[in-house]
């Protein structure tokens, strides 16, 4: 399985800055996902991820918000930009498994926005 | 992908089966059902999926109905540990690896 860590474990942000989180990776993938998960809520995903390529964004979210980078196999960051306290909420990495049915979710960045 | 709909919660006494059901009324032929449980404050992750036939792992077995528009997720005999959210997801094998969450199930096992 792949261990994933993500980069702030949680912060608490002005409104209209913007946040980077980093994803690492302890082994090389081709595609990486960012979800979000507002308080008591589902994970929706936010955008795919790959190496050599920009971002593909799920509907609703657009790159000049959810900026995204994917500058190597192991490695990622989605930035929150412009934040409003609706953006609070936790933001999570995941990678597929060697098998296609395994997702592997990294534990996660809570943001507080004021 | 199809849509799914769980009971937003359940209850389960410790040490008993917990059931979880899931309705998938519009799923296709090449769809299969995913388990991912929540536990709080972590990560989804991956119990067991199928798409047509009952599965059966370590940690749980997944009964799909023979129409396949609804399936069952039995945890045999239900810990404290258990408690989370659970997740019934249907996902086409063409979708790139991605994975739409549903609203889950907060499974509580209690003493």
């Amino acid at each position: 399985s792949a261990v994933i860590s993500q980069k702030p474990s949680r912060d608490i942000c002005q409104r209209g800055t913007s946040l980077t989180i980093q994803c690492q990776v302890d082994s090389q993938v081709t595609m990486m996902f960012w979800y979000r998960q507002q308080p008591g809520q589902s994970l929706t995903l936010i955008a795919t991820a790959n190496q050599g390529s920009e971002a593909t964004y799920e509907s609703g979210f657009v790159i000049d918000k959810f900026p995204i980078s994917r500058p190597n196999l192991t490695f990622s960051t989605l930035t929150v930009s412009n934040m409003s306290p609706e953006d609070s909420s936790i933001y999570l990495c995941s990678v597929p498994g060697a098998s296609p049915y395994e997702q592997y979710f990294g534990p996660g960045t809570r943001l507080t926005v004021t | 992908d199809a849509k799914t709909t769980q009971p937003p919660s359940m209850d389960c006494a410790e040490g008993r089966a917990a059931n979880l059901p899931c309705n998938h009324s519009t799923i296709s032929g090449n769809e299969y059902v995913y388990w991912y449980r929540q536990i709080h404050s972590q990560g989804p992750q991956y119990i067991i999926h199928g798409l047509k036939n009952n599965e059966t792992n370590e940690m749980a077995s997944l009964i799909i109905t023979e129409d396949r528009k609804s399936s069952t997720l039995i945890l045999p005999h239900a810990t404290l540990r258990d408690t989370a959210v659970y997740y019934c997801i249907v996902r086409s094998p063409y979708n790139f690896n991605k994975f739409y969450f549903g609203s889950g199930t907060k499974l509580n096992v209690k003493p």
